[in-house]
């Protein structure tokens, strides 16, 4: 079964703080990692990642995967109140032609002013 | 381009009793996926259709649940009897073609068992 581990489940950091957050996982013919933001219900697409060692950046947003170690970090600069929200991590395994996403439980990120 | 619709946004029933819900994917999209996220945890797939056909749904309780795609548009997901444990927030995802890039959520339907 493909597993997706999350790391730490919560913190808090003050606004301009550097968070980093990370993902370990171990899946079945992984095809991607992929980052979500969810701030009320609907998660909202963040990254994703299918190569080793090439960070993808979005504003004061990173993400880079280790294929080798199975893992992915995101990091998050200059972290302001907007920021708070829970960060799911998933997995992208491939079963024949289909393919099925699993996610972690998530790491909560409360950012105060 | 409109968003995966969800609906109700809120429901509350008590244990046994019978609820459903409904998604409206984005149009054009042929896979469509019900989650079940329980608080404090990631969502966890229940049932991925491609059109309307099961792809996966060796999650889905189907003692109580049942989902269906009529003509591969709309989605119902139905609990039947409901136990305290299905308290959860229910979210429908759609994709082009089955890969995850693509996946748009609904906002979800919370679901409050007593």
């Amino acid at each position: 079964e493909d597993k997706v581990v999350q790391s730490p489940l919560s913190l808090v950091v003050h606004e301009g703080d550097t968070v980093t957050l990370n993902c370990s996982y171990e899946v079945t013919n992984f095809r991607s990692l992929l980052w979500y933001k969810q701030e009320k219900k609907a998660p909202t697409f963040l990254f994703m990642l299918t190569s080793s060692g090439i960070e993808k950046k979005s504003g004061r947003l990173s993400s880079i995967l280790d294929k080798k170690e199975l893992f992915s970090i995101l990091n998050i600069t200059a972290t302001q109140t907007g920021d708070s929200a829970v960060y799911l991590c998933a997995v992208e395994g491939v079963n024949r032609n289909d393919y099925k996403l699993s996610f972690g439980a998530g790491t909560t990120v409360t950012v105060r002013a | 381009e409109a968003g995966v619709a969800q609906s109700p946004r809120y429901k509350i029933i008590e244990k046994r009793q019978s609820v459903a819900f409904w998604c409206n994917p984005i149009s054009g999209h042929a896979t469509l996926y019900w989650y079940q996220q329980i608080l404090g945890q990631g969502p966890k797939l229940l049932i991925q259709f491609q059109n309307n056909g099961v792809v996966d749904d060796s999650q889905l309780p189907k003692d109580r649940f049942s989902a269906e795609r009529l003509k591969g548009v709309d989605s119902t997901l139905k609990i039947q009897p409901a136990k305290l444990e299905d308290s959860a927030v229910y979210l429908c995802a759609s994709s082009l073609a089955g890969t995850s890039d693509g996946n748009t959520f609904g906002s979800g339907t919370r679901l409050t068992v007593v």
